[in-house]
């Protein structure tokens, strides 16, 4: 069975601060997807990126960068210079996948990071 | 406008009462889903469908029934509401391709007391 773990459930910060959000998973498949939501205050889920697991380059999207390492089941997300807009919680989450790539559409989300910057 | 929608956005019932949330989407997805959130609980899947006449259970179905009466409309009903129902439900929606991603609404709250 699939799995996701954001072990840390609380993070506090001062703006501008960088902060790296830790996501672990678990699963069987070869063939995956990795995603992150962010949930503002405002309750909404804000997709932010997708990732397939033959895919391992690193990403960077503005001050959000995101760590892929297959070798430690490991998807980090980190925002450089931290801004008070993002206090959200921040969900990371899984899809298996068909060895063709078709998700099975299904999502496993961990138990999600709140994060709070301080002016 | 949104491209999926979700009513109501709030609703408090009392128990034993039998309760319809609705989902609309407008992007054309054959996916759809209905999550429920509860705090420290990240979101856990209830049903999903991958068409009209494709439906099937999620991790926490019991209590819990939905339709799709069309492509762009699958609805999540609570038969008797039990106040552990009180949660945060989402719908979201997906393309079921490659590039298969979903996008959630903006949520209902629900209070069951």
């Amino acid at each position: 069975a699939q799995k996701v773990t954001q072990a840390q459930t609380e993070i506090s910060v001062v703006e501008k601060e960088d902060v790296t959000l830790d996501c672990v998973y678990e699963t069987r498949d070869t063939t995956y997807y990795l995603f992150w939501y962010k949930q503002p205050p405002s309750g909404e889920l804000v997709f932010l990126i997708r990732r397939n697991s033959f895919d391992e380059q690193n990403e960077i999207s503005g001050r959000y960068s995101w760590n892929f390492q297959k070798s430690t089941s490991s998807f980090n997300f980190t925002i450089t210079a931290s801004q008070v807009v993002d206090s959200a919680v921040y969900f990371c989450a899984l899809s298996e996948a068909y060895a063709g790539g078709t998700s099975y559409g299904k999502l496993t989300f961990g138990q999600g990071t709140i994060l709070t910057v301080h002016p | 406008d949104a491209d999926v929608t979700q009513t109501p956005r709030n609703r408090i019932t009392k128990t034993g009462k039998r309760i319809m949330l609705e989902c609309s989407q407008t992007k054309g997805h054959d996916r759809m889903y209905w999550y429920r959130q509860d705090p420290g609980l990240g979101l856990q899947l209830i049903y999903y469908s991958f068409d009209v006449k494709d439906i099937n259970k999620g991790e926490i179905s019991d209590g819990y029934s939905v339709s799709r009466q069309a492509q762009a409309k699958f609805s999540l009903s609570l038969e008797s509401a039990i106040p552990n129902q009180t949660a945060l439900y989402f719908c979201a929606t997906s393309n079921g391709q490659s590039t298969d991603t979903q996008y959630f609404g903006p949520g209902t709250r629900l209070t069951v007391l």
